[in-house]
């Protein structure tokens, strides 16, 4: 009975490099979000996506930041380019329909804590 | 504009005291409303959660919220806190006509006393 698998749960980057995270959604569960926390901060929205579909990606920085949610494997988080400004915990959940449609909670992972050196 | 407040940043009880966290929202359209709790270094565990029906849910861990629509609000409450009650509380707001989109409060640190 797993729960929302996110890897890694710490990444270090260096300026200029490329991030990759990475959210398995629960078990019967074909929507995902994803969420960034800065330091001392509340979760902030980024992008909601059910399989092969970007429903809402409102929250998504306009450059740099692209999401997906393959009909095949996990979630992607994918920052090309990173700066310093984007070290934070990015949390995924995930619920088996959409919450605002299907009365159903989303279901958080523990996170990937970036740092960029 | 939407928005979710937690007015307490901080607040420290005593093992055994009693619990209210509060929580404001500010939305255009009929929110459903959850809280969430976080450990240092962890995810969010899901405490309890309301989208219509009876206005006082009952939740995990011996928490109570009451939605009153004329205030705006959804506090958090619990009888007797417990030393592993000490985390950082967050209360969330969605819309029916908002996706999935979840907007969070700043969130607030529960300091417990021996």
């Amino acid at each position: 009975n797993a729960g929302v698998m996110q890897n890694p749960r710490h990444l270090v980057r260096r300026r200029g490099q490329e991030a990759r995270l990475r959210c398995s959604p629960m078990k019967g569960h074909s929507h995902v979000y994803w969420y960034r926390q800065l330091p001392e901060e509340g979760l902030k929205f980024m992008v909601y996506l059910q399989k092969e579909n970007i429903i809402d990606e409102s929250g998504m920085p306009k450059e740099r930041f692209s999401a997906e949610f393959p009909k095949e494997g996990p979630s992607i988080l994918r920052i090309q380019q990173v700066v310093r400004g984007d070290s934070a915990a990015y949390f995924c959940a995930s619920s088996p329909s959409g919450t605002g449609v299907g009365n159903q909670p989303q279901h958080f992972g523990d996170g990937t804590r970036l740092s960029i050196l | 504009a939407q928005s979710v407040t937690q007015p307490d940043i901080h607040i420290t009880v005593s093992e055994g005291a009693s619990l209210e966290l509060r929580c404001n929202y500010s939305y255009g359209a009929t929110p459903y409303l959850f809280w969430y709790v976080q450990s240092p270094g962890q995810g969010l565990q899901l405490l309890l959660k309301y989208f219509s029906g009876d206005t006082l849910v009952q939740g995990i861990k011996g928490f109570e919220a009451e939605f009153k629509r004329s205030q705006s609000s959804f506090n958090l409450r619990k009888p007797s806190v417990h030393w592993s009650d000490a985390a950082e509380y967050f209360c969330a707001v969605g819309a029916y006509n908002q996706g999935g989109k979840l907007i969070f409060g700043q969130g607030t640190e529960l300091s417990v006393k021996p």
